[in-house]
């Protein structure tokens, strides 16, 4: 049974217009996190929510923001996407902050 | 930061070929992640380690703490085995939820 969901698993979106991903979790899982990973790149943190706390990092583009409504869902919503985000995002989950990552099978985002 | 260097960065091999791929980070940890990937793909975690040896299925993941090395094997290799294979480790310091990923080693199996 899949344990951490996202939705859509393919997304195609114009330049500048709003998106959102959808990232779910079955583990009750108190951290959950957003990675971008661009062709042939490492997986690159975006921010990632120890229970409702936010934590941004440092060179994550405004553009980026996330919103955690409950323990299950996380979502990216991308305010004005450019054709420099298209990329794989990946959700991640782990029990603690230090604790083994459980990935999301990703979203690859296309921007035309 | 933790420094991760995975060899080698391209491996084919003949189905049923025994797999090492090999992990070093400068820094010492508490743990370390192997995650597999296949091309287009999302990640896939295959272990979590700190020391010692973990087995899953054909998978074998061993950690030398002291000597700050890791590998991954893979017994008796199939063509589905084909895949990245990423070494990730946490960011020294107190941002330990931060991984550093390895570039990833490039597995083929071919048939």
């Amino acid at each position: 049974d899949a344990m951490v969901i996202q939705n859509p698993r393919y997304q195609v979106t114009q330049f500048g217009k709003p998106v959102t991903l959808s990232c779910s979790q079955t583990l009750n899982h108190n951290v959950m996190y957003w990675y971008q990973q661009k062709s042939s790149q490492a997986p690159k943190l975006l921010f990632h929510y120890y229970d409702k706390d936010f934590n941004n990092e440092a060179d994550t583009p405004d553009n980026f923001q996330s919103r955690r409504p409950n323990t299950s869902f996380c979502f990216l919503d991308i305010r004005s996407p450019g054709l420099g985000d298209a990329a794989m995002y990946l959700c991640a989950t782990s029990r603690d902050q230090d604790k083994k990552q459980y990935f999301g099978p990703g979203t690859r985002l296309t921007v035309t | 930061k933790n420094e991760v260097e995975q060899s080698p960065q391209n491996l084919t091999a003949q189905e049923g070929e025994f797999i090492t791929i090999n992990c070093s980070y400068s820094v010492g940890i508490s743990a370390l992640h192997w995650l597999q990937q296949h091309p287009g793909g999302g990640i896939v975690s295959l272990f979590m380690l700190s020391s010692g040896k973990k087995k899953h299925g054909r998978l074998i993941a061993t950690i030398n703490i002291q000597e700050k090395h890791s590998s991954l094997h893979i017994t008796a290799s199939h063509p589905r085995d084909s895949a990245v294979y990423i070494c990730a480790v946490p960011n020294s310091g107190g941002s330990n939820y931060k991984l550093t990923f390895g570039k990833g080693t490039l597995l083929t199996v071919n048939p």
